[in-house]
């Protein structure tokens, strides 16, 4: 999607081991958000930001952090991983919060062993 | 805080008919209600949406109606085509909460 990467696209971690996903964008757009995507559940959000160094829990927090230490990069970190972290996550922006319309990356597909 | 319910979660529409996707909420306060359209390995796009000063809102064969009273809203396509064939998902946001919140999704897919 234009203007909004997330890497790696696949990653296979084992039970235990800390896993990061970054979401890198060029819109300059100051809101983030890191949803993930498991059957039967829809998006369900995980932690957003509202700028710089601002960050929020959504309903999926437990067992997430982020960082937001410049606009474009949003990182989120799986402290120990554990076999129901396993889903696709997705990154989206927003140039005006929640009341707009939201891009989305490719998701990153994570599978944890 | 808001719900979001999503139905059905799976249908199967022959080429050329109409297909109708139904969202409920629960928080009154919810004012923008986005569509998106998921195909396969990719991310989410938006497609449509509405707002709540609003009571339907069309761009060609997709339409959005929007029953605040009753807090329902839902996705119109009509003369499906096999490329309409994706996972749709409906969203809620309002004032004072900063994300979207998400339906559960509906499989549509469109038999040739």
């Amino acid at each position: 999607d234009a203007g909004i990467t997330q890497s790696p696209r696949h990653k296979v971690t084992e039970t235990g081991t800390p896993v990061t996903l970054r979401c890198h964008q060029t819109e300059n757009h100051r809101y983030m958000y890191w949803y993930r995507q498991d059957p039967g559940h829809g998006l369900r959000l995980i932690h957003y930001s509202y700028g710089v160094k601002d960050t929020d829990k959504g309903e999926v927090s437990d067992g997430y952090s982020v960082s937001r230490s410049k606009t474009e990069d949003f990182l989120l970190t799986l402290e120990s991983a554990t076999s129901s972290q396993t889903s696709v996550y997705f990154c989206a922006i927003s140039e005006a919060g929640d009341s707009y319309g939201y891009t989305f990356g490719s998701g990153t597909r994570l599978t944890v062993v | 805080g808001e719900n979001v319910e999503q139905h059905p979660s799976t249908l199967s529409v022959q080429e050329g008919d109409s297909a109708v996707i139904k969202c409920t909420y629960s928080d009154s306060a919810s004012n923008y209600f986005p569509w998106y359209k998921q195909e396969l390995g990719k991310g989410p796009q938006l497609i449509i949406d509405i707002r709540s000063n609003v009571g339907e809102k069309k761009d060609q064969r997709i339409a959005v109606t929007l029953n605040k009273t009753a807090k329902h809203f839902s996705l119109h396509i009509t003369e499906t085509q096999p490329e309409d064939s994706a996972v749709y998902f409906c969203a809620a946001s309002g004032t004072g909460r900063r994300a979207l919140t998400f339906g559960s999704g509906t499989r549509l897919q469109v038999q040739p």
